[in-house]
């Protein structure tokens, strides 16, 4: 069965703290593994796609990587913007996406 | 406007209400998806509608009722629900449905309450 795993459930910085974010899977046929970043009271706004073992991706502070079991999003000296729930989701062979819960990000100034 | 828009963004209804939620695309794409987001629970898929044409409805209770007049527009109806139903409901679009490249854009979504 395809699924999506995240940790932690929440994870508390002080901010310049640098730390990760993971997303474990497990699908058939991986067709990418995506990220967002999802503000209370807002819809998920899209920061990656990795499509392959091995791919890295960066956007400010946050670098996107991707093995063959999971995925870890680096956040680099985070800011208290930086705050907020990511969300990892896998397109399965049917082209759908399967979700993890999110990981509620709190950044401390 | 820009981007994918939700409307209302609130909404308390009883349970013998009926009520419509809209979604409306501004980005030329060709597939829209409703999604319930409940706390602390991963997003689930609702519906799927590629063309205007549904190809996905992932056993849905049939008090929710989707709409898609055409690629930019989609509704859902809603009628007899239970208190169980109160969640954030998420309108995403994308290119095409069945791409294995393209990317989701969601609204803000439409928090709804039922009593």
């Amino acid at each position: 069965e395809d699924q999506v795993t995240q940790s932690p459930e929440a994870l508390r910085l002080q901010e310049g703290e640098s730390s990760s974010l993971n997303c474990s899977y497990t699908v058939s046929g991986l067709r990418g593994l995506f990220w967002y970043r999802q503000d209370p009271g807002k819809g998920p706004e899209f920061l990656f796609t990795l499509y392959s073992a091995g791919e890295e991706k960066e956007k400010e502070r946050l670098k996107a990587t991707l093995t063959k079991k999971e995925s870890f999003l680096h956040i680099t000296a985070p800011k208290p913007e930086d705050s907020a729930t990511y969300l990892c989701a896998v397109r399965a062979s049917n082209y759908q996406l399967i979700w993890g819960a999110g990981t509620k990000l709190i950044i401390k100034p | 406007e820009t981007g994918v828009t939700q409307t209302p963004r609130h909404l308390v209804m009883g349970m013998t209400n009926k009520k419509s939620l809209k979604c409306e695309q501004h980005l030329g794409h060709n597939a829209m998806y409703w999604y319930k987001q409940s706390a602390k629970k991963p997003l689930e898929l609702m519906f799927v509608y590629n063309f205007k044409e549904q190809t996905e409805n992932n056993s849905v209770p049939s008090r929710f009722s989707p709409e898609c007049p055409n690629s930019s527009h989609l509704f859902l109806h809603l009628h007899t629900l239970q208190p169980e139903d109160s969640a954030l409901y998420l309108c995403a679009s994308s290119p095409y449905a069945d791409s294995p490249t393209d990317t989701q854009y969601f609204g803000p979504g439409t928090r709804l309450t039922v009593l």
